[in-house]
């Protein structure tokens, strides 16, 4: 079946330093994919997306780009603040039936 | 409402004891999810309603767990019987089905917790 795949967390970064949290999935089709964010003592909220292949997603400084050939949606940020720390969740979208799939989400902690 | 609505926010109960946690979904989504978060954890995905479709129940943990969604909108997920494992924040979602930019949008979520 369909499944979502992220890097295991906790990641810990010095502000300022090159951010990545790796997504992979395996889906029948092309499944849209997204990355979500939830900020400490806050509700899940979409970060970016990309509904097909080479499509980069970006917001806030974050980019992904959905690599067909490696079944990847890996989150990128080259510089990283304190305010980004946060847990990310990877999610695809596909079938008939529409359902979201979800990664177990990246913990990041940015220190000043 | 301009959101996804989740009631209450805060609930403790004893264990034994059975709740009912509600969402009112985006008006116009037809689908919407369920999930639980517990402490530290992912997702954990319950049960999913799209459109008229009969639900994808495949998450609920035990038979104590159901959900239901009347007239495609409002959604309520009922624990009967509760135990301590069963404290969480539990998460509801709706999206709306038209496109491949379909994004879901969370609730505040109905933090659980049993006594």
């Amino acid at each position: 079946g369909d499944s979502v795949t992220q890097m295991e967390g906790p990641v810990t970064l010095s502000e300022e330093a090159f951010l990545t949290i790796n997504c992979t999935y395996t889906a029948t089709g092309y499944p849209s994919l997204f990355w979500y964010v939830q900020y400490p003592g806050e509700g899940l909220q979409l970060l970016l997306k990309a509904t097909k292949a080479d499509d980069k997603g970006s917001n806030k400084g974050f980019e992904a780009t959905y690599r067909k050939e490696t079944t990847s949606f890996h989150l990128e940020k080259g510089s990283v603040q304190v305010s980004d720390s946060a847990v990310y969740f990877c999610a695809s979208l596909a079938g008939n039936n529409r359902k979201l799939i979800w990664g177990l989400g990246t913990s990041l902690a940015v220190n000043p | 409402g301009a959101g996804v609505s989740q009631s209450p926010s805060n609930k403790v109960t004893e264990k034994g004891k059975d709740v009912e946690l509600r969402c009112d979904p985006i008006s116009g989504h037809t689908a919407l999810y369920w999930y639980r978060q517990s402490l530290g954890q992912g997702l954990e995905f319950l049960i999913y309603f799209q459109g008229n479709s009969a639900p994808d129940k495949s998450g609920l943990p035990s038979d104590r767990f159901s959900a239901e969604r009347t007239g495609g909108s409002v959604s309520t997920l009922t624990i009967q019987r509760t135990q301590q494992e069963d404290s969480a924040v539990y998460l509801c979602a709706s999206s709306s089905r038209t496109g491949r930019t379909t994004e879901a949008f969370f609730g505040q979520g109905t933090r659980l917790t049993v006594v």
